[in-house]
């Protein structure tokens, strides 16, 4: 089946640094793909999404790109703040994201230090 | 306004009873969904309804029974629960097929079963 694997937390960082969460998946065909973040003690908000090879989705300074080669979805910020500390999950979907459901990765907790 | 909602956000039950908790979106969405996050923070399709139809149904007990009264609505009733359906759930809903692609997520529900 299909899924999703993205490197396990946490992660901590300082503030200003550079940021790369890994996420690669597994799928017959090609599925549209999502990063999604969770702050603490709150629900999923969707990052950023690409729906088709070499597509890069941005959002907030966070940006990926959809690697149709090697399967990957990796999310990168150039300098996290300390506001970015969070859970993100890395999703795929088919279906335009309809009634098929997410699959999700596991989750990377980002912990960023003043 | 809110837009997709989630009552009640804790919910504290003994083991055996039966409870319900009840999500609602205001977005004019098609298709609502339920997911089970464990303390690991693993995110799960639970289940997916279109147009008040059950889509799919991930091997979940079938204690758990989702109802569609509505286009707007999806409850989620659970029987006889038990200590593993701790979790935190989230209800979320998305768009047609073919249109933009996210789901939106509620807050979540933290059921803690004693």
């Amino acid at each position: 089946g299909d899924s999703v694997t993205q490197m396990e937390g946490p992660v901590t960082l300082s503030e200003e640094a550079f940021l790369t969460i890994n996420c690669t998946y597994t799928a017959t065909g090609y599925p549209s793909l999502f990063w999604y973040v969770q702050y603490p003690g709150e629900g999923l908000q969707l990052l950023l999404k690409a729906t088709k090879a070499d597509d890069k989705g941005s959002n907030k300074g966070f940006e990926a790109t959809y690697r149709k080669e090697t399967t990957s979805f990796h999310l990168e910020k150039g300098s996290v703040q300390v506001s970015d500390s969070a859970v993100y999950f890395c999703a795929l979907s088919f279906s335009g994201g309809g009634a098929d459901g997410l699959t999700f990765g596991k989750g990377t907790h980002l912990i960023i230090q003043p | 306004d809110t837009a997709v909602s989630q009552t009640p956000k804790y919910l504290v039950t003994q083991m055996g009873n039966d409870k319900s908790i009840k999500c609602e979106q205001n977005l004019g969405h098609d298709t609502m969904y339920w997911y089970k996050q464990d303390s690991k923070k693993f995110l799960k399709i639970m289940f997916s309804y279109n147009n008040k139809e059950l889509i799919i149904n991930e091997t979940v007990p079938n204690r758990f029974s989702p109802k569609s009264p509505d286009k707007a609505h999806l409850n989620l009733h659970i029987n006889s629960l038990e200590l593993g359906d701790s979790a935190v759930y989230f209800c979320a809903s998305s768009p047609p097929p073919g249109h933009a692609v996210e789901q939106y997520f509620g807050p979540g529900t933290r059921l803690t079963v004693t």
